[in-house]
């Protein structure tokens, strides 16, 4: 079974851009949250979508949005970048509600400058 | 606020060794305490996980052990290998809401 997939790996962004990152979960697999990870603050997390429908949000400014699919597939979008947002963002599937197994991709690493 | 605080930040044990890390949280609402290992470039990897109504639980070589009344868990790494150095990451979460992570440790097994 395909592991989660995330493109792009890696993408160098200017400060005030967007950008959109894309997720393809495990097949089967109905629930994708998505987490930001940094040196200075570990993992936290963005949100969670199941079945299209978000269930789940962090603590993160509005300009972190995103959205799944009917095929599970997820993508997130991060709009008027700033310095700040420079991480590695993971994408993580699981087969049904978030508190089991979760299955992390390799993660997209994002730079802004 | 972490709601996991995970320590130490990082570890040097030696082959053969035992590597011990250790998480503390504060919800009693937490029903799911997993453990990951991350290796560079790659994303955090499931290692071991336990739910609170066992106090231990085994497999292979990794060893969690939880302490309902203490709010404590910890993972143990027997017979440390080189090819154990990653950064480990313990979590909590209730059922249907998000992981909670700790900030890792890094640990570096020598030869």
């Amino acid at each position: 079974k395909a592991g989660v997939t995330q493109t792009p790996r890696y993408l160098i962004k200017t400060r005030g851009q967007q950008v959109t990152l894309s997720c393809s979960p495990i097949s089967g697999h109905r629930s994708v949250s998505w987490y930001q990870q940094t040196p200075g603050q570990g993992l936290q997390f963005l949100f969670e979508y199941f079945s299209e429908t978000q269930r789940n949000k962090g603590n993160f400014p509005g300009r972190f949005s995103g959205r799944q699919f009917s095929n599970s597939r997820s993508e997130m979008n991060v709009s008027t970048l700033e310095l700040g947002d420079s991480a590695l963002y993971l994408c993580a599937s699981s087969p049904e509600v978030l508190g089991n197994t979760i299955y992390f991709g390799e993660g997209s690493w994002l730079t802004v400058v | 606020q972490q709601q996991v605080k995970q320590s130490p930040q990082s570890l040097i044990v030696q082959k053969g060794g035992i590597s011990i890390i250790n998480c503390a949280y504060e919800n009693t609402a937490f029903d799911y305490f997993p453990w990951y290992q991350q290796f560079p470039g790659k994303g955090p990897a499931l290692l071991i996980a336990i739910r609170p109504d066992v106090s231990e639980k085994k497999e292979g070589r990794f060893t969690i052990s939880f302490n309902k009344s203490a709010k404590q868990f910890s993972l143990h790494i027997m017979d440390s290998q080189p090819g154990d150095s990653a950064t480990y990451f313990c979590a909590a979460s209730i059922t249907g809401y998000a992981l909670n992570f700790g900030k890792g440790t890094s640990l570096l097994v020598t030869p």
